[in-house]
Parts: structure tokens; sequence; C-alpha cells
């Protein structure tokens, strides 16, 4: 079965810095699709980015960007410039090619300190 | 603007009642909905795919009695909690892909409170 482990339940950073949080997922699979969902005190899941596992070029989305390493199975979220309206919890999600269920991991909450 | 509208927001019943949470895709349609349950400060939990048309498919240890889901129409999924208990007080979001291979849309979620 397809797993994703979020190591970090708790990260801070001081606004304007920059923060990473890890993501790593246990698959079989050779192709599959990874994202970062975003869930604000309104509970709203938002997507902030995805990366197919066939490309080998890093997804990244304005102050987003992400570290995807295939044979480490690592997939960590890159956020620059943080502002305040960037804390929320922070779900990594997996989803074979094929599919279109997700499975997520455990969540971090991550803290803006002003 | 939103392309998944679920409703509603929050609910809350009595011990024994049965409450009905529907899911609709806006602008789409959606022949697979998901609905996750989600506890406090915890991930989300995957509970069943809504297939419109045929049954719905449960993850492994969901009460598929528990949990009714009704997939009616390619642009509403609702899913009933029967016979609902304070354990089953939650958090509820549906979930539906713009197309196939298209990331999940997902919408703001129920809070249920059982009395």
């Amino acid at each position: 079965a397809q797993t994703v482990t979020q190591s970090q339940p708790e990260m801070s950073v001081q606004e304007a810095e920059t923060v990473t949080l890890s993501c790593t997922y246990d698959t079989s699979e050779s192709d599959y699709y990874l994202f970062w969902y975003k869930q604000p005190p309104s509970r709203q899941m938002i997507l902030v980015i995805r990366q197919e596992a066939y490309k080998q070029q890093n997804a990244t989305e304005n102050r987003f960007s992400v570290n995807f390493q295939k044979a480490a199975k690592s997939f960590s979220l890159k956020i620059s410039d943080s502002q305040l309206g960037d804390a929320a919890m922070y779900f990594c999600a997996y989803r074979i090619q094929g599919a279109q269920k997700l499975v997520f991991g455990q969540g971090t909450r991550l803290t803006i300190n002003p | 603007g939103a392309v998944v509208s679920q409703h509603p927001s929050w609910v809350i019943c009595k011990s024994g009642t049965s409450v009905k949470i529907e899911c609709r895709s806006l602008d789409f349609q959606a022949t697979t909905m998901f609905w996750y349950r989600q506890f406090p400060k915890q991930s989300l939990m995957l509970m069943a795919t809504s297939n419109e048309g045929s049954k719905a498919t449960y993850e492994q240890g969901v009460e598929k009695d528990k949990f009714l889901i009704n997939h009616a129409s390619l642009t509403l999924s609702t899913l009933t909690v029967t016979s609902a208990h304070p354990e089953d007080s939650s958090f509820y979001i549906c979930s539906a892909p713009r197309g196939f291979g298209s990331p999940l849309h997902f919408g703001n979620g129920t809070r249920l409170t059982v009395t």
C-alpha cells in the first residue's frame, strides 16, 4: 500500500524567510503524481503545487517550489519569502497514474512569525 | 470561485438521527467523487469513492451501512450518516476531479456534531 509520511508535525518561520517542509512516500509504482495542499483555518483545501513523477524538472509556482527526489522518494516543499497568509496546515499527497483518489500525509502545521 | 459546493457547512443533530451531506460539482460533470473524514488536527482519511450510476467503493474499515453514499447524477453525490452517534462527530469533506487525471477540487467541508 502507498503511504505518505510528513515527519514535521509543526514548523515555524519568520516572515520573509524561507522554510522547507518534508515529505517522503512509499510506492512500488513508477508513474504517479505528488501534490502539496494547504488547509488554512477556514479548512478549505487549496492546491499549492503538483509534480508528475515522470518529469525530472522540479515544479515551481511563484514562491512555492519542490525538491523532487524520485530515487529517494522524497518530495519537499520550499516556501520563499514567507507571508503571514502562508500560515496553515500543509498536506503532502500522492496519487498513482490512472487512479484519482489521493493518499495524504499527516500534515505539517506552519506558523509564520511576524 | 468554488467549483465544488458542499452543504451544509455545519450541522448539529441528536444521537440516533440521520444526517445528509450534499456535494455538488458546479460547472463540470463528475462521474467520481471522493468523501474524506478529518478528525481535529489530523489528516484527511478517505472514506469512500462515489461512482455515478453504481455502488460506492468503501475503504477498509468504513461501515457501509453507517455511511450511505448515493451518486444519483453527474453533479451530485450525497453522504448520509445514519443513526448518528457522538463518535461520528467530525469534519467531512468531499472532492471531485474536474476531469480524469486532473487535481481534486474540494468542497468547503461539513462540521458534524452529534449530541
